[in-house]
Order: structure tokens, then C-alpha cells, then sequence
């Protein structure tokens, strides 16, 4: 079965203090693993895409990789305005309908 | 539309009610998503549309969800005899094209069941 699990539940960091969010998946097949970024109230908001075990991609503050196994989103230095909850989710490659979703990894950043 | 929207935000029923939830797709998106996020959870695939044809319903928990799309375009997901436990955020998403990856989300809807 199809499955992501995220961890830690919640983090709280310090401002500047670097770490990283783990994402381990199991699936038949993987087409595309993708980080989400959703503050309250709101709806997912496009990160990255990975599609390959070796895979990095950056986008300020934020570094995702991707293993066989699992995933890691890397911030560094991190920002009070970087608190949010972080989605995982992937796309099996028999079927490009459906996104698997992990629980989230909720990000407190206290200046 | 430049996003995604959804209407209503919120929504409180009383368990027997039935309700309409709707999602506006940014124009020229080809599928549409409907997902259920319940509280601290990540969000639940429900059904998906390309263009009118609703391709994948396995996601609907029970015969009292009901999803169309009849030109295309706006979506709305129906709750009939809603009960508690439907009470969630029922979130929209749209991509470009059939197999693009980028999902692009709505606000959601906050349903509560009383």
C-alpha cells in the first residue's frame, strides 16, 4: 500500500537554527515526490518537485533531496516567516491521479 | 481567474443537511482534484475530472459524496445526509494538463458538521 510519513509531528526553531524535515514513503513505483508549504487557513502552496534518488532542488532557505526511500527538506538559517506546515506527497507512477499525502511536519521559527 | 477559488469558506450544516461546495479552476486547467484535510492531517485524495469525465472517484467515502464538472470547467462537490464525521476542509486543486505535476490549490472550504 501506498503510504508517507512524515517526522517530526512539529519542530519549533530558533531563528537561524538549521534543520531538516524527513519524508519517508512507501510506493509501487515512484513517478514525482513533492513538498508543500501551507500556512493556516490556507490551501497547499507548491515547493518542489523531485523525480529521481540523487535529486536536489533549492529555492531560498529550502533544500529538498530525494534517496529511494525518503525525502529531506534542509532550511537553513531559518526565518520566523518560514513557520508553516510542510506537505509531502507522491505520485505513483501506475497512476498519475492520485497524490499521497503525508500528515505534515508543523514549523514554529521563534525570533 | 488568476487562482484557484472556493466557495464558501465556511460552512456549518446540521447532520441530516445536504451541501454544495464549489471550486473555480484557474482557466485552461484540464483536471481538477478534490481532496478532505481533516484537523492536523495532510489532505485525502477524493476524486479526480479531467476536463468533464470524472476519471477516479475511489477516494469518495461513502455514496453520500457526489462530484461533477459538467463543462469543464467550475466543480462542485455535493454532501448529502452530511454526519459529524464529514466535518473537515474540503480543498481544491487544479494542473495545467493531464500527468503535469504542479497542483495548484484552493483556499479550501471549512465544513462543520453539527
Amino acid at each position: 500500500e501506498d503510504q508517507v510519513t512524515q517526522s517530526p509531528e512539529a519542530l519549533r526553531l530558533q531563528e537561524g537554527e538549521s534543520s531538516s524535515l524527513n519524508c519517508s514513503y512507501t510506493v509501487s513505483g515512484l513517478r514525482g515526490l513533492f513538498w508543500y508549504r501551507q500556512d493556516p487557513g490556507k490551501g497547499p502552496e507548491f515547493l518542489f518537485t523531485l523525480y529521481s534518488a540523487g535529486e536536489e532542488k533549492e529555492k531560498e532557505r529550502l533544500k529538498a533531496t530525494l534517496t529511494k526511500k525518503e525525502s529531506f527538506l534542509h532550511i537553513t538559517a531559518p526565518k520566523p516567516e518560514d513557520s508553516a506546515t510542510y506537505l509531502c506527497a507522491v505520485q505513483a507512477a501506475n497512476n498519475f491521479n492520485k497524490f499521497y499525502f503525508g500528515s505534515g511536519t508543523k514549523l514554529n521559527v521563534k525570533p | 481567474g488568476a487562482g484557484v477559488s472556493q466557495s464558501p469558506r465556511y460552512k456549518v450544516a446540521k447532520r441530516g443537511q445536504d451541501v454544495a461546495l464549489r471550486c473555480d479552476p484557474i482557466s485552461g486547467h484540464v483536471s481538477l482534484f478534490w481532496y478532505q484535510q481533516a484537523l492536523g492531517q495532510g489532505p485525502e485524495f477524493l476524486t479526480y475530472f479531467q476536463n468533464e469525465a470524472q476519471l477516479d472517484k475511489s477516494g469518495l467515502p461513502s455514496d453520500r459524496f457526489f462530484a461533477e464538472r459538467p463543462e469543464g470547467s467550475v466543480s462542485t462537490l455535493k454532501i448529502q445526509r452530511t454526519q459529524q464525521e464529514d466535518s473537515a476542509v474540503y480543498l481544491c486543486a487544479t494542473t495545467r494538463d493531464r500527468g503535469t505535476d504542479t497542483q495548484y490549490f484552493g483556499p479550501g472550504t471549512r465544513l462543520t458538521v453539527l
